[in-house]
C-alpha cells in the first residue's frame, strides 16, 4: 500500500529553527509537495521538490532524498504565525495525490 | 494560481437531508477534485470530477452518495446525500492546473449532521 509518515504534532519556541520530517512509500514518485494548513481554513502550497536536493524559500526550506523516500521541511525565524498543520503530500505514478496526516506545529512565545 | 469560490462555507444539516456544494474557479482547469477531510486526519479523495462524463469515485465513495456534476471546465458541485452524522465533516475542493502540479485548494464547507 501507499503511506505516508510525519509526526502528529511538534512544539518550538519563537525565533527558532524546526524541522518537520515525511517519509514515505508510494507506487511510484512524480513529486512531494508542502502544504501548510491554518486551523479551519485550506491547505496552500509551500514548497515542491521533484529532484534530490534543497528548495529554498524565504524562511522555508525542504528537502528531497528519492533514494530513501525521506524529505524534511524546515522552517527558520519561526514566527506565531506559523502555528498551523503541515501537509506533505507525494504524486505517485498516476499522477495521484497521496497525503500525509499532517504535523501540527504549535509555537510558544 | 488559479482561485477557487466554494460555497456554502459551512452548514448544519439535519440527517436523511442533501447538502451540494458549489465550487467555481476563475479559470478553466482541466483536474477537479473533491476530498474529504476529518478534523485532525488526512486528506481522502472522494472522487475527481470529469468535465462532460462521469466522476471518477475512489474505493469506498459511491455516485449514490456523492453525486458529482462538472458541466464546464470551471465549475463542479458535489451533492452529500442522505446524510448522517458520520458525514459530518470538512469538504474540500481542489484543482491542479497541470497534471501533477501543485493543488489549489477552495475555502472548504465545515459540515455537521445532526
Amino acid at each position: 500500500g501507499q503511506n505516508i509518515d510525519q509526526p502528529t504534532e511538534m512544539t518550538a519556541t519563537e525565533g527558532a529553527i524546526v524541522q518537520i520530517n515525511c517519509t514515505y512509500q508510494t507506487s511510484g514518485f512524480n513529486g512531494l509537495f508542502w502544504y501548510q494548513q491554518h486551523a479551519g481554513e485550506a491547505p496552500t502550497f509551500l514548497s515542491y521538490n521533484v529532484l534530490d536536493g534543497l528548495e529554498e524559500k524565504g524562511r522555508f526550506s525542504s528537502f528531497l532524498s528519492r533514494s530513501k523516500g525521506y524529505s524534511y521541511l524546515l522552517l527558520k525565524e519561526l514566527q506565531m504565525k506559523d502555528s498551523a498543520s503541515y501537509l506533505c503530500a507525494v504524486t505517485d505514478s498516476n499522477y495521484q495525490l497521496i497525503w500525509g496526516a499532517g504535523t501540527k506545529l504549535i509555537i510558544k512565545p | 494560481s488559479a482561485v477557487i469560490s466554494q460555497k456554502p462555507s459551512r452548514d448544519i444539516c439535519q440527517r436523511g437531508t442533501s447538502l451540494t456544494i458549489q465550487c467555481q474557479v476563475d479559470s478553466q482547469v482541466t483536474m477537479m477534485f473533491w476530498y474529504r477531510q476529518q478534523p485532525g486526519q488526512s486528506l481522502t479523495l472522494i472522487a475527481t470530477a470529469n468535465q462532460g462524463s462521469e466522476a471518477t469515485y475512489e474505493s469506498g465513495f459511491v455516485i449514490d452518495k456523492f453525486p458529482i456534476s462538472r458541466p464546464n471546465l470551471t465549475f463542479s458541485t458535489l451533492t452529500v446525500s442522505n446524510m448522517s452524522p458520520e458525514d459530518s465533516s470538512i469538504y474540500l475542493c481542489s484543482v491542479e492546473e497541470r497534471e501533477g502540479t501543485e493543488a489549489f485548494f477552495g475555502q472548504g464547507t465545515r459540515l455537521t449532521v445532526v
